[in-house]
């Protein structure tokens, strides 16, 4: 089966853009989280999908930030606009059931310079 | 709230030698642990876990034992290879029913021949 695909793998932006990142899960794995890894700091849960609903936001820094995930298949999380301190690898996971492991993707390295 | 905190890296380490990586965990509750991994260029991986008390979880010659007296879940392997070269997260899900993770900072492992 395919894994969890994420697009770009990488993006260089300056402070102020847009950028969009994608994410798609498994197919069939209801579940998908999105993570993100600042340089030299843990892992940090952003937010959880079930399906096209947010089960849980509280980890999305603030709201220049904005995930959705229309129709229950691939997510996408934009920053707008980004700052400095947004570089970082984001990650994408998906399950498929709640308590199950994660899938994750190989993440996309953003660079806001 | 939850945390996990684990070594510093980079540990390095010749072939063959034997590998302990430290993690501990404070987290209300039961919850489940978990040893990631990421090779070079690739996404993180479930390398093991445990999800009670005295679990042991094993992998690819990797072990770590769920201590709840010393709320630690060390990772080990007793004979490294060059191919074990990675990032090391020692995680948690904090049982509440989804797979939410809280990692720690991660460490690097540079096994040489």
């Amino acid at each position: 089966e395919a894994g969890v695909t994420q697009f770009p793998s990488h993006s260089v932006i300056e402070k102020g853009q847009t950028v969009t990142l994608r994410c798609d899960p498994i197919s069939g794995h209801d579940n998908l989280y999105w993570y993100r890894r600042v340089m030299g700091k843990e892992i940090k849960f952003l937010l959880h999908f079930v399906k096209e609903s947010k089960q849980d936001e509280s980890g999305m820094p603030n709201n220049r930030f904005l995930a959705e995930r229309t129709g229950g298949t691939y997510s996408t999380l934009k920053v707008q606009p980004a700052e400095l301190e947004d570089s970082g690898v984001y990650f994408c996971a998906s399950s498929p059931f709640a308590n199950s492991p994660l899938h994750f993707g190989n993440g996309t390295r953003l660079t806001v310079t | 709230g939850d945390s996990v905190t684990q070594m510093e890296g980079p540990v390095t380490l010749s072939e063959e030698a034997f590998l302990t990586i430290n993690c501990t965990y404070t987290a209300t509750g039961y919850p489940s642990l978990f040893w990631y991994v990421q090779y070079p260029g690739e996404g993180l991986q479930l390398l093991l876990k445990a999800t009670k008390a005295d679990d042991k979880g094993s992998n690819k010659g990797f072990e770590a034992t769920y201590r709840k007296e010393t709320t630690s879940f060390h990772l080990e392997k007793g004979s490294v290879q060059v191919s074990d070269s990675a990032v090391y997260f020692c995680a948690l899900s904090d049982g509440s029913g989804y797979s939410t993770l809280t990692f720690g900072k991660g460490t690097m492992l540079l096994v040489s021949p």
